[in-house]
């Protein structure tokens, strides 16, 4: 089975600390995302990587940045952390079926609710 | 603006009855059209995925129905249980663009 793990179930952060979210996924999947969840806005795209230290912006990547130096993690980080940025984060990973954005299913992790005082 | 469209956002039903979760969308390029369910605490997991090439698909108590030329496509719960209490997301994908979700239905069986 497809494991993806993110480093924190919950987190409380204040305004302006920077913040690391912590992804990993165990499939050697090539691709992995990085979304937030809000209520009645589905799910946004924020960063997603298609190798290692490579890396595009998705729908709303104002105010994030990401890292991947392996292959098996991407981090998300929050440089300066704002109110509007208490959310749920969720990793995601999907193989190598052709285009990352193809029919390969993507598998989440259990997400981090972070809230940000 | 959100490029698929998801409703209801909540949903309660008794156990037994049948659960509809209706989408729409304006982009016809479109070709994959995935459900994800997600149960609290966990993540999102597809569920059951349909292409439009076809017009119905069934896995089990699920089944996607997909209207071509009405730029509609629903997911049914038959015989719903209080353990498909989740929140399901129905999503689109152009091949090669970003996979687009809805807004995502809260479903609550009563048992």
């Amino acid at each position: 089975d497809v494991k993806v793990t993110q480093s924190s179930r919950y987190l409380v952060k204040r305004t302006g600390e920077k913040v690391f979210l912590e992804c990993v996924q165990d499939m050697d999947h090539e691709n992995m995302f990085w979304y937030r969840q809000d209520p009645g806005l589905g799910l946004r795209l924020i960063y997603f990587s298609y190798d290692v230290k490579m890396k595009e912006k998705g729908d709303i990547p104002e105010g994030y940045s990401v890292s991947r130096e392996k292959k098996e993690r991407f981090s998300l980080i929050l440089e300066s952390a704002s109110t509007n940025q208490t959310s749920m984060y969720l990793c995601a990973s999907s193989g190598t079926g052709g285009s990352i954005w193809g029919t390969d299913t993507q598998y989440f992790g259990p997400g981090t609710r972070l809230t940000v005082l | 603006q959100q490029q698929v469209k998801q409703s209801p956002q909540s949903l309660i039903v008794q156990k037994g009855g049948i659960s509809i979760i209706n989408c729409a969308y304006e982009n016809t390029a479109f070709d994959y059209f995935p459900w994800y369910q997600q149960f609290p605490g966990k993540g999102p997991a597809l569920l059951i995925a349909i292409r439009p090439d076809v017009s119905e698909k069934k896995e089990g108590r699920f089944t996607i129905s997909f209207n071509k030329s009405a730029k509609q496509f629903s997911l049914h719960i038959m015989d719903s249980q209080p353990g498909d209490s989740a929140t399901y997301f129905c999503a689109a994908i152009e091949y090669g663009n970003k996979l687009v979700f809805g807004a995502g239905t809260i479903l609550r069986v009563k048992s």
